[in-house]
């Protein structure tokens, strides 16, 4: 079965700093993954994902297949990026097609 | 702007008395989702429709059930709420083929 975990939590960094935003996965085919985030009384929203190769809001997800991972990660934070954010492993094939598999999420906290 | 639409924002019902949340569509997309989140923790999936077939999640009680009148609509009905159904409900959609899915703002449950 398909798995996601973000093994923290909770995250706290000051703004300027870089932050790293861990994601595993477990999944037995090529993944295509996603980011996730809900800033705080907004709803949920792509930020980005990994086919695309893009830079969002100065975050990049690198699939590294060796290590089973895609974390999130961004040079230097800002205040803005205080916020929940999930990683996400869609399913692929039959009725379960786009079924997402989220991570338990982490709560970005940045501090001025 | 096309989005997902979901009413009430907020909804109170009684303990064991039915309630309906709605969800509409203007993206036209063939496949909704519905979810639950509860306090900080990742949405869990309760069941979709691609089109018209439904989708049952296997670990989703009976006491929860969707009605799709149409492409633009989806219904949540819950049966009998219980104080374990407080929760916030989110709305999604995609469109097959393409996994990334589109949230709406969420109705939050509360149960008294």
């Amino acid at each position: 079965a398909q798995r996601v975990t973000q093994p923290e939590k909770l995250l706290s960094v000051f703004k300027g700093a870089p932050v790293e935003l861990k994601c595993n996965y477990s999944y037995s085919g090529s993944p295509e993954l996603f980011w996730y985030v809900q800033y705080s009384r907004q709803r949920l929203q792509l930020l980005l994902r990994h086919i695309s190769r893009e830079s969002i809001k100065g975050f990049t997800a690198d699939l590294n297949k060796g290590e089973t991972s895609f974390h999130l990660k961004k040079p230097f934070a800002q205040e803005e990026d205080s916020a929940m954010y999930y990683c996400a492993l869609p399913n692929a094939g039959g009725t379960s097609y786009g079924k997402l598999t989220f991570g338990q999420g982490t709560i970005l906290t940045v501090h001025p | 702007d096309a989005m997902v639409i979901q009413n009430p924002r907020y909804q109170v019902t009684q303990f064991g008395k039915p309630v309906t949340l709605s969800c509409s569509q203007t993206l036209n997309h063939n496949v909704m989702y519905w979810y639950q989140q509860k306090s900080s923790q990742a949405p869990k999936l309760l069941f979709h429709y691609y089109d018209k077939d439904f989708n049952n999640e296997a670990d989703t009680p009976d006491n929860f059930q969707s009605r799709r009148p149409n492409t633009s609509f989806c219904f949540l009905d819950i049966r009998s709420p219980g104080l374990g159904d407080a929760a916030m409900y989110l709305c999604a959609t995609s469109r097959w083929g393409q996994e990334t899915q589109y949230f709406g703002p969420g109705t939050r449950l509360l149960v008294l």
